[in-house]
């Protein structure tokens, strides 16, 4: 299994700010790369994948970018709701791997 | 709209056989396109694959390294479902166990709603 690693652990920033989360794989996976959001109790849900493209219903302040190695989810215009854990997760090399998450709290 | 059900014990004792069922909705199991998937997360592991099933003219079944040999998935068509069983539990299986659908490339677009699964005499 392919180790992937997410900084920062923890991120705080206040609502309507931008919030940058980043994602890196040990080796290339081209943009085979995918986002999620989970909240307590909840399952995670898709936000991104192909690196950039966003998942049905997810709304526009979500974007992600990168490829290779080196991944960002940016988050613009904070809201209360984003409050959360993200999850990266590549599937360029078998099996399928998450990263450990960034907890995203708002102020 | 895909949806998918979780079912199954939260309790298993250590040694014994965890089982957990997803009932989908909206698709079929038997689908050419889709895949079916087992993850697990706990504290310790964080958010792990176990396992798929998918069917391409005759079924697949994958598994992760760290279940090989314990865990077996099926694929039940008459009920739209899978399945998945854990032999031998210890504490270190205690986790919330989710299935996943995968259509196209390996992202997870839905997930069942989880089940946590807690081995301990």
């Amino acid at each position: 299994e392919m180790p992937m690693t997410q900084s920062p652990a923890t991120l705080s920033v206040s609502p309507g700010e931008r919030a940058t989360l980043s994602c890196r794989a040990s080796q290339s996976v081209r943009r085979n790369l995918a986002w999620y959001q989970q909240k307590p109790g909840q399952a995670p849900r898709l936000l991104i994948y192909a690196a950039s493209t966003r998942g049905s219903g997810v709304p526009d302040r979500f974007s992600g970018s990168g490829s290779e190695t080196e991944f960002t989810l940016t988050i613009s215009s904070l809201q209360s709701e984003d409050s959360a854990v993200y999850y990266c997760q590549q599937y360029n090399n078998w099996p399928p791997a998450f990263g450990p998450g960034t907890k995203l709290d708002i102020k | 709209q895909v949806h998918l059900q979780q079912s199954g014990p939260g309790l298993v004792k250590p040694s014994e056989t965890l089982s957990l069922t997803c009932v989908i909705s909206g698709d079929s199991v038997s689908s050419n396109t889709a895949a079916w998937n087992w993850i697990r997360q706990s504290p310790s592991r964080g958010l792990e694959w176990l396992g798929r099933t998918y069917y391409r003219s005759r079924w697949y079944y994958e598994y992760a390294m760290s279940v090989t040999g314990r865990a077996t998935i099926n694929a039940d068509t008459s009920r739209n479902q899978f399945s998945l069983q854990l032999n031998s539990v210890t504490p270190e299986d205690t986790a919330v166990y989710y299935c996943a659908r995968v259509d196209k490339q390996n992202w997870f677009a839905t997930w069942g709603q989880g089940a946590l699964v807690t081995v301990s005499s």
